[in-house]
């Protein structure tokens, strides 16, 4: 089964400072994987996804993710953190459903605090 | 959250009640979802649907039912015999399920039930 792992229930970072979200990959095949970010009492918004080709993949407000197949990784990354990207961050994997049809599988989610 | 509604924000159940929450989209997708969200538990698929008049279980369907009637439609209904449906869903929607492209999903802004 298709499974994402996200570590760190909690990740503090300084305004200014990188931040890094981490995330691993569980897949058959090749692993199709998103980042999405929730802020409180709102539904999920869409980062970015990697399907093939460029280990670094560019998406909304900044945030980049780093594909490392040797690593089964998949970290979403920023170079400057804002206090307004304090939020939970999910990563996912696309997974088989049957039928010829796909479903996403989500980790458990990242809470990120940027402190002022 | 744009193109996807939900209703209503907030739901207060009494204990063996059925209600049902709306999820309406304007996006013109095929595919439509129901996750439910407990904190530390990231988000867990509830049923989706493919095209009209079709829908599958996900991984946490007992006690709910849904109906793909409309397109733009798909109401998720709580039973009674959820036993413990407090819970944040959400809603989402992408253009497809099936096949080699890979589509985000694209959420609705949530529904909060709580039981009394």
């Amino acid at each position: 089964a298709q499974s994402v792992a996200q570590p760190e229930d909690q990740v503090n970072v300084a305004e200014g400072n990188p931040l890094t979200v981490k995330c691993t990959y569980s897949v058959s095949g090749n692993p199709y994987l998103f980042w999405y970010v929730q802020y409180p009492n709102r539904g999920l918004q869409f980062l970015l996804k990697y399907i093939t080709g460029d280990n670094l993949v560019k998406g909304s407000y900044g945030f980049e993710a780093e594909f490392n197949k040797s690593q089964t990784s998949f970290h979403l990354k920023k170079p400057s953190a804002l206090v307004s990207d304090s939020a939970l961050y999910f990563c996912a994997v696309r997974s088989y459903s049957g039928a010829g049809s796909y479903q996403l599988t989500f980790g458990k989610g990242t809470k990120l605090s940027v402190i002022p | 959250d744009g193109g996807i509604t939900q209703s209503p924000k907030y739901l207060f159940r009494k204990e063996g009640q059925n209600v049902t929450l709306s999820c309406e989209q304007n996006l013109n997708h095929d595919a439509m979802y129901w996750y439910r969200q407990d904190p530390g538990q990231g988000l867990r698929l509830i049923y989706y649907s493919q095209i009209v008049n079709d829908f599958q279980k996900g991984d946490i369907a007992e006690g709910y039912s849904v109906s793909r009637e409309k397109k733009e439609s798909f109401p998720l209904t709580v039973t009674s015999a959820q036993k413990n449906p407090t819970a944040f869903y959400l809603c989402a929607s992408s253009i497809g399920l099936a096949g080699g492209t890979v589509y985000e999903q694209f959420f609705g802004p949530g529904t909060r039930l709580t039981v009394l």
